[in-house]
């Protein structure tokens, strides 16, 4: 079944570190998205990636960085800029510019 | 800027009719979504409709829409105890040269005996 995997469901960051968040799909979309979203809150756009090779910042992405070298992959690293990183992470893709987005079923990210 | 506004919460009686209502700013909308959130999971696409359409029906869900007021609303018809789950809104501008979707803040929908 075609679907976006992501993976860990739960990470656990201590202070100064990095940690990297994964993204595969394999539903043939060229575009793929990172969200974050926290408690009583919707969604907020950190980075996407409309083709290979290519990515945007969305609305919040300091302290977040992403590569998209295949298709199928892209990758959320949050970096110790970061001060707040406790949130639910989201992926999602889509097979164009503003079409309907598929979801994964997310990272929860906490702080130790 | 564009936004997309719900109410936080809704309670309904198992059996009963839920109506989820949005208001949405962005007059170029050119498609109109409603995603479902189970507790620790991630959204799920329910409908989707295009601005162009005032309305459509998948089995127990309906979705109307009145561009004139940016007003869409999801009726879930014989609400079950599985329908329990933040229920988000959202709108994209195919015309955008930002890919994104804008999305509410979602709605609670809580089911009472």
């Amino acid at each position: 079944d075609g679907g976006i995997t992501q993976s860990p469901k739960y990470l656990f960051r201590k202070e100064g570190q990095n940690v990297t968040l994964s993204c595969e799909q394999n539903l043939n979309h060229d575009a793929m998205y990172w969200y974050r979203q926290d408690p009583g809150q919707g969604l907020r756009l950190i980075y996407y990636s409309q083709i290979v090779n290519d990515f945007q910042k969305g609305d919040i992405a300091e302290g977040y960085s992403v590569s998209r070298e295949k298709k199928e992959s892209f990758p959320l690293t949050v970096t110790s800029a970061q001060k707040n990183p406790t949130a639910f992470y989201l992926c999602a893709s889509s097979i164009g510019v503003a079409q309907p987005q598929h979801f994964g079923d997310g990272t929860r990210l906490s702080i130790l | 800027g564009e936004d997309v506004e719900q109410s936080l919460f809704l309670s309904v009686r198992e059996g009963d009719s839920s109506v989820i209502n949005c208001t949405y700013t962005d007059s170029s909308s050119t498609y109109l979504y409603w995603y479902k959130q189970e507790p620790g999971a991630g959204l799920q696409l329910l409908t989707y409709i295009f601005s162009n359409m005032d309305m459509k029906q998948d089995q127990r869900l309906t979705v109307l829409l009145n561009k004139k007021d940016k007003h869409l609303s999801l009726r879930i018809a014989d609400t079950q105890t599985g329908d329990s789950a933040i229920y988000f809104c959202a709108e994209s501008n195919r015309e955008s040269s930002a890919s994104k979707i804008i999305f509410g803040s979602g709605t609670r929908l809580s089911i009472r005996p």
